[in-house]
């Protein structure tokens, strides 16, 4: 089975820094994905970790510990249009198992 | 085309009749994935292709709901006597490889059961 928690919703400034966390229990760990999905669309992919540490991509960065069952996402320099749903999703055994997501609104 | 794409957008139908729901996956693409996602809600896990392996279909709620995939590409969701509580965005999405492959997402089926 899997187990994925993520906060529900965040809020942020424009030009801020956030840290949306995830934490899972899942069988058969192979890597962890974050996907984007802005309202109404279909979710675009972010980042995929597979080892321990920081993969940094602009101004998106993502973390993962496989000990520990935990990632996060970085997003610095927020700008309104980040404003979207964020998900963490890992692969469970061999399967995407996606997580409720954190819908991230982002203020002027 | 390039994409994932994904037949029909909109589907508004009466509670009891049945729907297909069609998804055509990125030519080469060797898995494929629907899911569903109930407004305001995130992506529920409905049922897993990877080649010619039996299906996953640990995901699907119901007997109500089906899914194949002919000749390793396109693939059918079917739903039979549909409910109220079936109304959702039904996704598709496909990847190179099962396992590690990046998800490419359809745009989505928008199921209303009136």
């Amino acid at each position: 089975g899997q187990n994925i928690d993520q906060p529900t919703e965040m809020t942020a400034t424009e030009g801020a820094i956030v840290q949306i966390n995830c934490t899972y229990q899942t069988s058969g760990f192979n890597g962890l994905f974050w996907y984007q999905q802005h309202a109404g669309e279909a979710p675009t992919f972010l980042s995929y970790n597979v080892l321990d540490g920081l993969e940094e991509k602009g101004r998106f960065s993502s973390f993962l510990s496989r000990s520990k069952g935990y990632s996060y996402l970085l997003l610095k320099e927020l700008q309104m249009k980040d404003s979207a749903s964020y998900l963490c999703a890992p692969y469970n055994t061999d399967k995407l198992i996606f997580g409720t997501g954190t819908r991230l609104q982002v203020f002027p | 085309g390039a994409g994932v794409s994904q037949s029909p957008s909109n589907k508004v139908t009466e509670k009891g009749k049945d729907v297909e729901l069609r998804c055509d996956p990125i030519s080469g693409h060797t898995a494929l994935y629907w899911y569903r996602q109930s407004l305001g809600q995130g992506l529920e896990f409905l049922i897993y292709f990877q080649g010619n392996s039996a299906p996953d279909k640990s995901g699907l709620p119901s007997d109500r709901f089906s899914a194949e995939r002919t000749g390793g590409s396109v693939s059918t969701l079917t739903i039979q006597r549909t409910q109220q509580e079936d109304s959702a965005v039904y996704l598709c999405a496909s990847s190179l490889m099962g396992g590690t492959g990046e998800l490419f997402f359809g745009e989505g089926s928008r199921l209303t059961v009136l």
